[in-house]
């Protein structure tokens, strides 16, 4: 057990939808990451947040949005969404704001769009 | 740009010795680890070594770095059932993020 959580485990929605997965890092962790693995492309970096604020940008559709809570949880909101959204969705947690440190992984939230 | 290229499945029994390979498009990183997705499960980092450093062994775990190649290779000694997983080696750039290739699917038959 990482430490992290996401909720839910799986999602089922159809096209065109909006979802929120949720994520709450490791105690005292205040970066949090989100991925997103399918099988075509592997494990994709999505965004970060540290203690707040958003700090790194990677392969975030302009459909996808995040933020970080003043708790430290994080959510990922998807809208639109379409069939290749369906994928695991990781969130992970960190101490630091920088990509050094380990970064421990949540069991995924499996999304399934139809 | 910024890539990591790993071969998608390994296959060996169980006993031998496993190596995957990972190849860099740049050599920039401080820090190349390995983490270890088992079935179902998120990522656990497994080991890491620095950038400065040509092998670490940790266990049954020898990593290898060539820099000059952009190659990093992670051997299992004495391959377990319980070793089946997907390994990813991430590099960090920036500082500010990792990226992850697609992995290798390493399958231990008994």
């Amino acid at each position: 057990d990482s430490g992290v959580t996401q909720t839910p485990k799986h999602l089922i929605t159809a096209t065109g939808q909006r979802v929120t997965l949720r994520c709450s890092p490791r105690s005292g962790d205040l970066s949090v990451y989100w991925y997103q693995q399918s099988l075509d492309q592997g494990l994709q970096f999505l965004i970060q947040y540290y203690n707040g604020e958003e700090r790194a940008k990677g392969n975030i559709l302009e459909r996808f949005s995040a933020q970080q809570f003043p708790d430290l949880h994080s959510e990922l909101n998807l809208s639109s969404l379409e069939l290749g959204d369906s994928a695991l969705y990781f969130c992970a947690s960190s101490v630091g704001d920088s990509a050094i440190y380990e970064q421990y992984f949540g069991p995924g939230t499996r999304l399934t769009v139809t | 740009g910024e890539d990591v290229e790993q071969s998608l499945f390994l296959s060996v029994r169980e006993g031998d010795s496993s190596v995957i390979n990972c190849t860099y498009t740049d050599s920039s990183s401080t820090y190349l680890y390995w983490y270890k997705q088992e079935p179902g499960a998120g990522l656990q980092l497994l080991t890491y070594i620095f950038s400065n450093m040509d092998m670490k062994q940790d266990q049954r775990l020898t990593v290898l770095l060539n820099k000059k190649d952009k190659h990093l290779s992670l051997r299992i000694a004495d391959t377990q059932t319980g070793d089946s997983a997907i390994y990813f080696c991430p590099w960090n750039t920036g500082f500010q993020k990792l990226v992850f290739g697609t992995g290798t699917r390493l399958l231990v038959s008994p």
